[in-house]
Formats: structure tokens, sequence, C-alpha cells
């Protein structure tokens, strides 16, 4: 009963480093996205994934790629970290419909120095 | 534009009280409306939701009654427990909105023994 899983748990990088957070779901959704996390800010969503082979920005896409390597997967790219860039970073995965709710992962928590 | 409003927190409870958590909304269309939780540490978990007017959404005491005259969708609970203490958000989703979720800032509930 995995749902949602996302990897690593934290990390922490240097400026100018780059890494991938891994998203995983195991409950055959079309939709999937990535949100990110800061105090006082709510959710802001970064890209999402309507359907497999199809990936759109969100409200703060700038900094980041994705990929939507099959229907389960969709992972999130850092190219260059930058301290604005720290953050708790959410995946979620849903049904396209009004009525779905979003499953959430529990989150990676991610310091850029 | 779509949006959401939660009242702001954090809101600070005794043990056994009263809760409300106001949402109000702004929509063109029809949306599904939806409260989720996040406790300290979590993903962010649904906790109750809506499709229609008049529908009333409970879960685990906690209840939400759509209104579309009010657009609103208010989150009651008779008598909370210090374990409620998390942040709760207010969300909505439609087909007008391309189904991406219009959230809430979230309101951080503090609930003291």
């Amino acid at each position: 009963n995995a749902g949602v899983t996302q990897t690593p748990k934290f990390q922490v990088l240097k400026t100018g480093q780059s890494m991938t957070l891994q998203c995983a779901q195991d409950m055959n959704h079309n939709s999937m996205y990535w949100y990110r996390q800061d105090p006082g800010m709510g959710l802001r969503l970064i890209y999402y994934s309507a359907s497999e082979g199809t990936t759109d920005k969100g409200e703060v896409p700038n900094g980041y790629n994705v990929s939507r390597l099959n229907k389960r997967e969709f992972s999130l790219r850092l190219e260059s970290a930058a301290p604005s860039q720290t953050s708790v970073y959410f995946c979620a995965s849903s049904n396209r419909d009004s009525n779905s709710p979003l499953h959430f992962g529990n989150g990676t928590r991610l310091t850029v120095t | 534009g779509n949006s959401v409003t939660q009242m702001e927190g954090p809101v600070t409870l005794s043990e056994e009280a009263f809760l409300t958590i106001n949402c109000t909304y702004t929509a063109t269309g029809y949306p599904s409306l939806f409260w989720y939780v996040q406790y300290p540490g979590e993903g962010l978990q649904l906790l109750l939701k809506a499709t229609k007017a008049d529908d009333k959404g409970s879960n685990k005491g906690f209840e939400a009654t759509y209104r579309k005259e009010t657009t609103s969708f208010h989150l009651e609970k008779g008598s909370v427990q210090v374990s409620d203490s998390a942040v709760y958000f207010c969300a909505l989703r439609f087909e007008d909105s391309n189904y991406q979720l219009i959230w809430g800032a979230g309101t951080k509930l503090i609930i003291k023994p």
C-alpha cells in the first residue's frame, strides 16, 4: 500500500550542484504534480503532467525541469541549485477529474548552501 | 480569477473546544471542494471533500458543508483534541481550471491540553 513514494527524504546541495528528485505512484493515476512548500507561502505548483507524455509549467517553474518517464514515475531536476530553491518538495498524483483528490508523498527536504 | 481564501492562523484552542476554520472561494464554474490536513513533518492528506452544492463531507469528527449561495466550505469540529494540531488547507478543483487544484494558504491549528 505504498501510494506515492518520493526519494530522497533529505538532501543538502551546494550552490551550482544538480540533482533529481524521484517520484513514483502505484495507484494508476493519470496526473502527477510537483509542488514546493515554503514557510508562510503555502503550496506552489512547479510542474505537472496531466497524462503520460505531457508536462506543463505551473506557477514557479524557473530553475526546474521535469520528466514523465512513464505512467508511474515523474522526476524533478534542478540543473544548477540556488539557495532560493531551499524548500520542501512534494510530489502528488490523482485521476484527472474534478472529484478526485490528490495523493501526496511525504516530501523531500532540500537545503542549498 | 479562481481563488480560495482561508482564515489566517495560527488558531489556538483548548482541548474540547469547538473549531471553525473559514474557507470561501471564487470560481467561475462548479468546483469540487476539499479539505486537506498536514501533520508536522508529513505530506498532505485528504481530510474530506464535497462535490456538489449542499453536500456535507465528514471524516474523523470534522465536517464541512458545500454552500453555493455563500461560496463557502467552512471546516468544523465539535470537540478538538491535541492530536488535531496541524495545518489545514482548503482547495477547489474543476474542469475550468484544467483540473488544477486551487489552494488556500493554509491555517495552522494549535490545540493546548
